[in-house]
């Protein structure tokens, strides 16, 4: 199973800042890697898909790069509804597994 | 606009068994492969479950094979999850969510239904 570890668990910014999200696999995904965002009492819901493509009505404010085990989420500036947490997937192998979470809260 | 709805979740004591059902609309049913993945209580997501837009095949986590059962009715529109000789790890959130890119991601999730299995 390839694990998934995301860092920092927590990240403290404040709104119009940009937030850099890690994901590191286990082994090579390739490019094989979705990011997710979830807010409280929601489910998540699908931001990036394939390393870099964003997913129907996902604002150009996300993106997401890197390749292999090294992954990068990206807001490049953050509006008051991006405070969540953000999960990374892998569809390289299965089990399809999810990283721990990175929770961005308002500093 | 796609629709998935959850039901079925409970209190169940440990060996009991639970089906969930989720209710499809705004989009093509037949067409698209299916999962459940869980979330428990205050933790992170793991996938459950995946099955083939025709029903006919289907593949399960490690952490439930054997013990649940991931099926459909086209005709009902409707996704299943039975879950037999739960334990209490299996407490959690179970969202269905639909296909995307033939069995890689999760591109719509329904709200869930909760899962507590408990003496």
């Amino acid at each position: 199973e390839i694990v998934l570890t995301q860092s920092p668990a927590t990240l403290s910014l404040s709104p119009g800042e940009r937030a850099t999200l890690s994901c590191r696999a286990s082994q090579s995904v390739s490019s094989y890697l979705a990011w997710y965002q979830q807010k409280p009492g929601q489910a998540p819901r699908l931001l990036i898909y394939d390393t870099s493509n964003r997913a129907t009505g996902i604002p150009a404010r996300f993106s997401g790069s890197g390749s292999g085990t090294d992954f990068t989420l990206t807001i490049s500036s953050l509006e008051t509804e991006d405070f969540a947490v953000y999960y990374c997937q892998q569809r390289s192998n299965w089990p399809r597994t999810f990283g721990g979470g990175t929770k961005v809260e308002i500093k | 606009q796609v629709k998935l709805v959850e039901s079925g979740g409970g209190v169940v004591q440990p060996g009991m068994s639970l089906r969930l059902s989720c209710a499809a609309s705004g989009f093509t049913f037949s067409t698209y492969g299916m999962h459940w993945v869980r979330q428990a209580p205050g933790k992170g997501l793991e996938w459950v479950a995946i099955i083939r837009y025709d029903g006919k095949n289907e593949d399960y986590a490690d952490s439930v094979k054997g013990r649940f059962t991931i099926s459909r009715d086209n005709s009902k529109n409707t996704l299943y999850l039975q879950m037999n000789s739960l334990r209490a790890e299996d407490t959690a959130m179970y969202y269905c969510a639909r296909d995307f890119k033939k069995g890689s991601y999760f591109d719509d999730w329904g709200q869930g239904t909760l899962v507590t299995v408990s003496s």
